[in-house]
């Protein structure tokens, strides 16, 4: 199966702050990944797909980018309320797999 | 707008059958792949399957023999059956739908719903 590792596992950054998320993907998926964020006890949300694609509603702050094997997700000027864990999803093959998630922490 | 709701027993006898349903409102489920995902306590996302709202199934293979996907477009309801349940199933289990044809990812997430195997 597929394999989708995200680097960091954990993240601690302050409000205002910009960061980044990495996904690696173990062979290519062209575009086909997507990005969530899950708070604690809440369902993922999707923040984004197609790698670059912003979902409807969610705040410009968020892109992602990236191809092939290699993704990432910035959030720009951090915000209180995105502390949370972040997954990615490659769907380009079944079973679609999800990274193991990175945990981001306020400093 | 779309919501859906998880329903089932929360606790599961080991080697019996985890049986949920999740029940769509405020929307058709035509032409809509609809997905069940788990997530065991403190770990990642794992996806189970989906069911087209014509009944075709998609399984993953990690789970295919013990997994059963259903719908019924008349109650606005799909359901999972889990066959012979272990302790690692233990989890909280999400129906989510799925965005479209096109782009298979999950747009629409119930609440979650945590289901324990134990005796």
């Amino acid at each position: 199966a597929l394999r989708m590792a995200q680097s960091p596992s954990s993240l601690s950054a302050s409000t205002g702050d910009r960061v980044t998320i990495t996904c690696r993907a173990s062979q290519d998926i062209s575009s086909y990944l997507a990005w969530y964020q899950q708070k604690p006890g809440k369902a993922p949300n999707l923040l984004v797909y197609a790698a670059s694609t912003v979902q409807s509603g969610v705040p410009s702050r968020f892109s992602g980018s990236g191809s092939a094997t290699d993704f990432t997700l910035t959030i720009n000027c951090l915000q209180s309320e995105d502390f949370a864990t972040y997954y990615c999803q490659q769907y380009y093959t079944f079973p679609y797999s999800f990274g193991q998630g990175t945990k981001l922490e306020i400093k | 707008h779309v919501q859906l709701q998880e329903s089932g027993p929360i606790v599961v006898q080991p080697s019996e059958t985890l049986s949920l349903t999740c029940t769509v409102s405020g929307g058709s489920m035509s032409s809509y792949y609809w997905n069940w995902i788990r997530q065991p306590p403190g770990q990642g996302l794992e996806w189970i399957g989906y069911v087209f709202y014509s009944g075709t199934t998609n399984y993953n293979p990690s789970l295919e023999s013990r997994v059963t996907m259903s719908v019924d477009t008349s109650k606005n309801q799909f359901f999972l059956k889990l066959d012979s349940v272990a302790a690692a199933d233990t989890a909280v289990y999400y129906c989510a739908r799925q965005l479209n044809s096109a782009s298979k990812v999950f747009d629409i997430w119930g609440q979650g719903t945590k289901v324990t195997v134990s005796s």
